[in-house]
């Protein structure tokens, strides 16, 4: 099983609001990412958790504050948002961080009014 | 010059076909390759890895070529259901993966 879920799978939220996307994954990964992909174009990456410890944070902005609270979650806090940041936010995860297959989960589309 | 360029396309080709789709990187330190599918408002889905030696699966034949820094990816006899933006992705050390900007296939009856 392959299988990476995120929640919601929509999302609209007004520049004030706090929010949070949620992703799980219960295969045993040791790597989850977050990935933001606008209209098209490819996935950018934002940020890399290996063993549920921050290890790249391709300097992001602070309104975006990842989370990992266990091995099998990993959560984006958005906070403060621009209608810029609307996208599709990507959760994927892979079984170790270094040269291993990357699993995605089917995205939240979200929308920054 | 991009990390990772593909021609976007898009292809049209018509059913039974076979086309293929180039892509070069310019990270010389890259260690490993794939070919990932992505259909509209989808994720991206892992096609295959590319290998030096070439590898097959099915219908797909993917190829590096290490010393020109180029990935090739065949698709024979194409159906219908291939149409989508096919995507060459690079992992720099680390396994940070960067991606190229893709190329749409659309196959017709």
């Amino acid at each position: 099983d392959t299988e990476v879920t995120q929640t919601p799978k929509h999302l609209v939220m007004g520049m004030t609001n706090k929010k949070s996307l949620k992703c799980e994954q219960h295969m045993g990964h040791r790597a989850m990412y977050w990935y933001k992909q606008k209209a098209k174009k490819p996935p950018e990456l934002m940020f890399v958790y290996s063993y549920e410890k921050l290890s790249i944070n391709e300097s992001v902005p602070s309104r975006f504050s990842p989370e990992c609270p266990n091995s099998s979650l990993l959560n984006l806090h958005l906070h403060a948002l621009q209608p810029e940041d609307s996208a599709l936010y990507l959760c994927a995860s892979s079984q170790a961080w270094d040269t291993d297959t990357q699993y995605f989960g089917p995205g939240t589309r979200l929308t920054v009014l | 010059r991009k990390e990772v360029e593909q021609d976007p396309g898009p292809f049209n080709v018509p059913e039974g076909a076979t086309v293929a789709f180039n892509c070069t990187y310019s990270n010389s330190a890259s260690q490993s390759f794939f070919w990932y599918r992505q259909d509209c408002r989808k994720e991206p889905k892992l096609l295959m890895s590319v290998y030096s030696s070439g590898n097959e699966d099915g219908r797909f034949t993917a190829q590096l070529n290490r010393a020109s820094q180029y990935i090739s990816l065949l698709i024979r006899d194409s159906k219908l259901s291939d149409s989508a933006t096919y995507l060459c992705v690079v992992n720099r050390a680390g396994n940070m993966l960067t991606f190229g900007g893709g190329t749409r296939l659309m196959v017709k009856p």
